[in-house]
């Protein structure tokens, strides 16, 4: 069965440094998503992505955040100057069109010290 | 904005027995009420969906119910087993948008 999948899983990078998150969504699927998870707490939307444009984006998903799709497979989330509160987990998570159902990948673990 | 509330936050149980968890929502507009299960350190993974036309959804030991009225939606799950054990999340998306507003997770244990 196709997965999303994305690289690292875990980062470790220091406060003011940027970092790109990279994902591959599952092959067929055409709307993609990033989402946050801090530890212990609830998982957050950030941006959604369609037609190689954000469709939508949350108040989180400020002027440090973009997200690319530099080719045919892979979606990246970068984060220019990291903050320690970017400390997260973040998801990707890609769906076909036309349905609701959302795919998630393994998440990415970023740590900023 | 949507704003999704779940209850309880932890909840245990016996092995063989039901765990129910509760979900409110804000937005009459929303449409499509998933739950995901996240085991420690990994993904979360759709176990169950409801669309806002349907009141009640089963899969086996799993089943969702969905009160369009009151704007709640809860999940059930019956004869309860170990590989239970994990946190559940209840979301939901507002029509004519696709992101997903989560709820704050339940931890279920359960207890052999």
């Amino acid at each position: 069965e196709p997965e999303v999948t994305q690289t690292p899983s875990h980062q470790v990078t220091q406060m003011g440094q940027e970092v790109i998150l990279r994902c591959v969504p599952i092959s067929n699927h055409l709307y993609f998503y990033w989402y946050r998870q801090i530890l212990g707490q609830k998982v957050e939307f950030l941006v959604s992505f369609y037609n190689n444009e954000i469709s939508e984006k949350s108040e989180i998903f400020d002027d440090q955040f973009s997200v690319e799709r530099p080719d045919g497979s892979n979606f990246t989330l970068k984060i220019r100057s990291t903050k320690l509160e970017d400390s997260a987990m973040y998801f990707c998570a890609s769906k076909l069109a036309g349905v609701h159902e959302q795919y998630f990948g393994p998440g990415t673990r970023l740590t900023v010290t | 904005g949507e704003n999704v509330e779940q209850h309880p936050s932890t909840l245990s149980v016996q092995e063989g027995d039901s765990a129910v968890i509760k979900c409110t929502y804000s937005d009459s507009a929303s449409s499509y009420f998933p739950w995901y299960k996240q085991e420690l350190g990994k993904r979360p993974q759709l176990i169950i969906d409801i669309r806002s036309n349907v009141g009640e959804k089963k899969d086996q030991r799993i089943a969702v119910t969905l009160n369009k009225t009151a704007k709640h939606f809860s999940l059930h799950i019956t004869e309860t087993q170990p590989e239970d054990s994990a946190v559940y999340f209840c979301a939901a998306i507002t029509q004519g948008n696709e992101k997903l507003t989560f709820g704050t997770g339940t931890r279920l244990t359960i207890i052999p």
